[in-house]
């Protein structure tokens, strides 16, 4: 298997700019995770899906971040406007059992 | 709430001695409890986990922590160090609802020759 896919892996922005992030879970996974990486807030769990429905959004900053599962083997990560606080390392990470996470490459973002 | 503590942000061993690297929990009921490691510039990857089984769990590259409910301590361990283990290692705990995972701050541990 390829593991998760994240797209793109490095995304250099300027503020105001919408941004897109993609990411292709693990065939067979039901649950999808989105993740935020800063050095002041470390790892910070935005949302989650249990098939293919958002079951928990209490992490997503404010309403500039949305994200959606179109279908299994498809997610989007979308910042709109950007702003310069956005930057960070986004991870996306799938769960066949809820439990054990795999995580993908990551996409570092840069908004200036 | 479920949360972790490391207990130092920094390790350093030196290649081929014994490193350990500490961590805290609290959770309200029977926790599941993962380490993973970071590697500069890359995801996470799962060292081991415990669900309520073994107390002493094994892990890949030779890691291993130890699950003690009256210390609420989930410690990693290893014998001996390689360079190749330099990197980020966060103590996670399963959150309210199993799905949601808390990580502690991390442990940069660095190995030196």
């Amino acid at each position: 298997d390829a593991g998760v896919i994240q797209s793109p892996r490095h995304e250099v922005t300027e503020m105001g700019q919408e941004v897109t992030l993609r990411c292709k879970p693990i065939s067979g996974h039901d649950y999808l995770f989105w993740y935020r990486q800063t050095m002041m807030r470390g790892l910070e769990l935005l949302i989650y899906f249990n098939n293919n429905v958002p079951i928990d959004d209490s992490g997503m900053p404010e309403d500039r971040f949305s994200a959606k599962m179109p279908n299994a083997s498809f997610s989007t990560l979308k910042i709109q406007p950007s702003e310069p606080r956005d930057s960070a390392v986004y991870f996306c990470a799938s769960s066949a059992d809820s439990r054990e996470q795999y995580f993908g490459p990551g996409t570092r973002l840069t908004v200036t | 709430a479920q949360s972790v503590t490391q207990l130092d942000s920094h390790v350093s061993v030196s290649e081929g001695t014994p490193v350990l690297l500490r961590c805290n929990y609290s959770s309200s009921y029977s926790p599941s409890l993962f380490w993973y490691v970071q590697h500069p510039n890359k995801g996470l990857q799962l060292l081991l986990k415990y669900t309520s089984a073994a107390t002493l769990v094994k892990g890949i590259n030779g890691f291993e922590a130890e699950f003690k409910k009256s210390e609420t301590s989930f410690h990693l361990t290893k014998p001996s160090a390689h360079m190749s283990d330099a990197a980020e290692y966060f103590c996670v705990v399963s959150g309210t609802g199993f799905q949601k995972l808390v990580f502690g701050t991390g442990t940069r541990l660095l190995v030196s020759p």
